[in-house]
């Protein structure tokens, strides 16, 4: 199925750094949402976006939604060893359906 | 906080089986899907429910059947279970508002092999 393009694939960072991720559409969304998924766990919401320009904010997580409306950033700051997981965004297609991103690998290396 | 609640983290099944994948949410949310999800390929829709008694077909719905007696719950049934039906199945719930709804909620997810 579709899915949305996010970067980097994978990231391998040392605990402390900031870290920034990207998600991009063809085509305009009204909603981004973004997940974090650790191994056999199920997607948790981080933070939903609704409006082109927001900045949105969950502890060290910061969401921004893109003023194209076709993409939208998600950064964590000062990253530490829990942070580790697979981040994803999403968007809603038509009224039912939602679009995933590809998904970013994040490491943290103590 | 809302809580998705799947009730097998997981479960074996043998080729042949009728297998049934339960989820319940406490939100009182009209919106409920099944997705499975398998590396490389992403989150795909099986199948979901906008209302009770109400279920419409997602992207992979052979093999496949729910029900939805309760606003709560919502099941995922395995007609007969194949090999190529070893995945981890995931439950997510959202409150219908407006264009695009509210955001989806996942429960913990079902790891489900099939021998």
């Amino acid at each position: 199925g579709q899915q949305l393009n996010q970067s980097p694939q994978s990231m391998f960072i040392q605990e402390g750094e900031d870290v920034s991720m990207n998600c991009t559409s063809s085509s305009i969304f009204n909603t981004w949402l973004w997940y974090k998924q650790e191994p056999g766990e199920g997607p948790v919401l981080l933070i939903a976006l609704y409006k082109a320009g927001e900045l949105t904010s969950n502890g060290r997580l910061t969401a921004q939604f893109g003023i194209t409306r076709k993409d939208s950033f998600l950064n964590i700051s000062a990253s530490i060893p829990s942070d580790v997981g697979i981040y994803f965004c999403a968007g809603p297609s038509g009224t039912y359906k939602y679009i995933f991103g590809t998904g970013t690998r994040l490491k943290v290396l103590a | 906080d809302v809580k998705v609640t799947q009730s097998s983290r997981y479960l074996v099944k043998r080729t042949g089986e009728k297998v049934f994948l339960e989820c319940v949410q406490d939100m009182d949310h009209e919106n409920m899907f099944w997705y499975r999800q398998d590396p490389g390929l992403g989150l795909r829709l099986i199948y979901f429910s906008y209302d009770v008694k109400m279920k419409e077909k997602g992207d992979i719905p052979e093999g496949y059947s729910v029900s939805r007696e309760k606003k709560e719950r919502f099941s995922l049934i395995l007609e007969s279970a194949s090999t190529n039906q070893t995945s981890m199945y995931l439950c997510a719930s959202r409150k219908l508002m407006g264009p695009g709804g509210s955001p989806l909620h996942f429960g913990n997810g079902t790891r489900l092999t099939v021998t």
